[in-house]
């Protein structure tokens, strides 16, 4: 069984620009959260999706969107990059099933807006 | 709305003792779970111990125990016998049923000294 998986590791953008990072969900999970974390802060949770659909969202503006393949792979969006933007963004994915979601995280995107 | 409180920055802790690593937290829905991801440098979160709101014991995984104390709404970590490679940030962090989200606390960033 693979791990969550991330791409890229770090990427370097500059202010008003648009980016998109990848996520490779574990085998079997149908459900995929995005988290942001800012240095030196807890992960805040952006938005989840699950069999594809939006299922959840944090206090983000639109500008950060998201979407959820068949294939168990999603990607965050997001356009007109401002500063704060800079931070750590992990994915994690589930199943839905037990008593708790477990949720296992990938290694993270290092995202830096200059 | 869910909130977790980290009351400690950083913790030392001698190799082969044990530490506490505090957690409290607020909610209103009766039911919900508590966990506690490790985070080293490199970023990835790693799950280490779950604790749920109906769980009359407390929570054990290996050298990972929750002590859980409901009327106080705590939920401290014990690490025993702390090994180097504990060295790492630390965070509590809650989710509500029906609600996938989890909502992280600060953290505390824990050294271990040989």
């Amino acid at each position: 069984e693979t791990g969550v998986t991330q791409s890229p590791t770090h990427l370097i953008k500059t202010r008003g620009q648009q980016v998109t990072l990848r996520c490779s969900s574990q085998s079997g999970h149908n459900t995929v959260s995005w988290y942001q974390q800012a240095l030196g802060q807890g992960p805040q949770f952006i938005f989840q999706y699950y069999r594809e659909e939006e299922n959840g969202r944090g206090n983000f503006p639109p500008r950060f969107s998201g979407l959820q393949f068949p294939n168990y792979s999603s990607e965050l969006n997001v356009n007109a990059l401002e500063l704060d933007d800079s931070a750590l963004y992990l994915c994690a994915s589930s199943s839905k099933q037990g008593s708790y979601n477990e949720q296992f995280f990938g290694p993270g995107t290092r995202l830096t807006v200059l | 709305a869910q909130k977790i409180t980290q009351t400690q920055p950083g913790m030392f802790v001698q190799e082969k003792e044990a530490v506490t690593l505090d957690c409290t937290y607020d909610t209103s829905d009766p039911s919900y779970g508590l966990f506690w991801y490790k985070q080293p440098s490199s970023g990835e979160m790693i799950f280490l111990i779950y604790q749920g709101s109906y769980d009359q014991q407390n929570a054990t995984e290996g050298r990972y125990s929750l002590n859980f104390q409901k009327a106080r709404k705590s939920a401290n970590l014990v690490i025993s016998a702390s090994q180097l490679g504990d060295s790492a940030m630390y965070f509590c962090a809650m989710s509500t049923t029906g609600s996938e989200k989890l909502v992280f606390g600060k953290g505390t960033k824990l050294t271990v000294n040989p």
